[in-house]
């Protein structure tokens, strides 16, 4: 099935460690994006990507590295430097930008 | 720089109930809106995008109308159902970022 991946669903990180978040894609999308949404609260741009090797910094993203050296592939690293990084990651895709966007099912990151 | 406005932010329904939920938006330079909605601890599904040059679109059930020079949209939910209790959030395509809302959370019970 056509369809965002992301990996892995639940991961507790001490503090201190880095920690990096897998998005598949393989809707053959050019644009790639990373949202934070913390509890009651719209959704946060962090990178985004709108094609191989170049990607932009959205509101928030310090703490945070990306890295798209694939066209299906745009992971996320949640460095030490990220103050605050509990929170829910949601990576999104759409064919260009401004098209419909696709999200994945999100991934939980608890620091302990 | 562009906000995204929800009102309400929670909703109470029965089963069977027409109603709206509202976005405003205080830059009228965008290039679309969507709305998404959001089941618990899940990612956000594509329900409908209005193009700036459009004015409404229609899914079944729902309609999302475009209003930019008042810089609001709204969305209306024909015979609701318990099915669609979930978060649901507007967003606008601001310059190439889309910018998004707080969201309002309904409940439909039966």
């Amino acid at each position: 099935d056509g369809g965002i991946t992301q990996s892995p669903k639940y991961l507790f990180r001490k503090e201190g460690q880095n920690v990096t978040l897998s998005c598949e894609q393989n809707l053959n999308h050019d644009a790639m994006y990373w949202y934070r949404q913390d509890p009651g609260q719209g959704l946060r741009l962090i990178y985004y990507s709108q094609i191989v090797n170049d990607f932009q910094k959205g509101d928030i993203a310090e703490g945070y590295s990306v890295s798209r050296e694939k066209k299906e592939s745009f992971p996320l690293t949640v460095t030490s430097a990220q103050k605050n990084p509990t929170a829910f990651y949601l990576c999104a895709s759409s064919l260009i930008s401004g098209n419909t966007i696709y999200f994945g099912e999100g991934s939980w990151l608890t620091v302990v | 720089k562009q906000e995204v406005t929800q009102i309400p932010a929670a909703l109470s329904v029965p089963e069977g109930e027409n109603l709206v939920l509202n976005c405003s938006f205080t830059d009228s330079a965008i290039y679309n809106l969507q709305w998404f909605r959001q089941d618990p601890g899940k990612g956000l599904t594509s329900l409908l995008l209005i193009q700036s040059s459009q004015r409404e679109q229609t899914s079944g059930r729902l309609n999302a109308s475009l209003d930019k020079s008042s810089g609001r949209s709204t969305l209306y939910i024909a015979a609701s159902q318990p099915g669609d209790s979930a978060t649901y959030l507007c967003a606008v395509l601001d310059t190439d970022k889309l910018i998004f809302g707080t969201g309002t959370r309904l409940q439909v019970f039966p």
